[in-house]
């Protein structure tokens, strides 16, 4: 089944931690993308790749870091700068940046103990 | 002044009825209009797209843009308890989704 597999479903961080979401997609697209979703707001997005090795910031970048090695995978860091990390975090892709359907992965629950 | 607002809900309608859910934005340049599904501790589903103004049906779905009014509306019809969720409007001016703009989801449960 093609799709986008999110892992783990949930996390926890201490304070000064640095913490990893792992995002893979069987779908053969080029772009992917980070949002993060609080209750009451919208989707806002953190980080989103065209192509392997590049990236660019989104709206909310400060105090996350993405890498892409592989066109399959886009794993985001929440890093101890990230001040208020408990949010739901979504993973999508989509054909190309000139698509702008997005398939979305199930989610990463990431919250502070 | 959110760019684009959306009724948190909840909407609770008996199963059957019609459905009406709608988002206004205040950016007259959005071109291209998204309706997705998510359902709880779940990743959004695309619904409906559309582009510029008109109507487009797809099943029990209808989705509405009016941009003289800047409202698009998504319509559900035989309302069914597997369709309650949240449903996100989306917006944006190119066909880019790294320029999408979401509303905050309109919660809808649909009751036997």
């Amino acid at each position: 089944d093609g799709g986008i597999t999110q892992s783990p479903k949930y996390l926890f961080r201490k304070e000064g931690q640095n913490v990893t979401l792992s995002c893979e997609q069987n779908l053969n697209h080029d772009a992917m993308y980070w949002y993060r979703q609080d209750p009451g707001q919208g989707l806002r997005l953190i980080y989103y790749s065209q192509i392997v090795n590049d990236f660019q910031k989104g709206d909310i970048a400060e105090g996350y870091s993405v890498s892409r090695e592989k066109k399959e995978s886009f794993p985001l860091t929440v890093t101890s700068a990230q001040k208020n990390p408990t949010a739901f975090y979504l993973c999508a892709s989509s054909m190309g940046t000139g698509d702008e359907k997005l398939f979305f992965g199930s989610g990463t629950q990431l919250s502070v103990l | 002044q959110k760019e684009v607002e959306q009724d948190p809900g909840p909407l609770s309608v008996p199963e059957g009825a019609i459905v009406s859910l709608n988002c206004t934005y205040s950016n007259s340049a959005f071109q291209y209009f998204m309706w997705y599904r998510q359902y709880s501790r779940k990743g959004p589903e695309l619904l409906m797209y559309t582009y510029s103004s008109g109507n487009k049906e797809d099943g029990r779905f209808t989705a509405q843009v009016d941009k003289s009014s800047k409202y698009i509306s998504l319509f559900i019809r035989d309302s069914q308890p597997s369709d309650s969720a949240t449903y996100l409007c989306a917006m944006s001016k190119t066909g880019t989704a790294s320029k999408l703009t979401f509303g905050t989801g309109t919660r809808l449960q649909v009751t036997l």
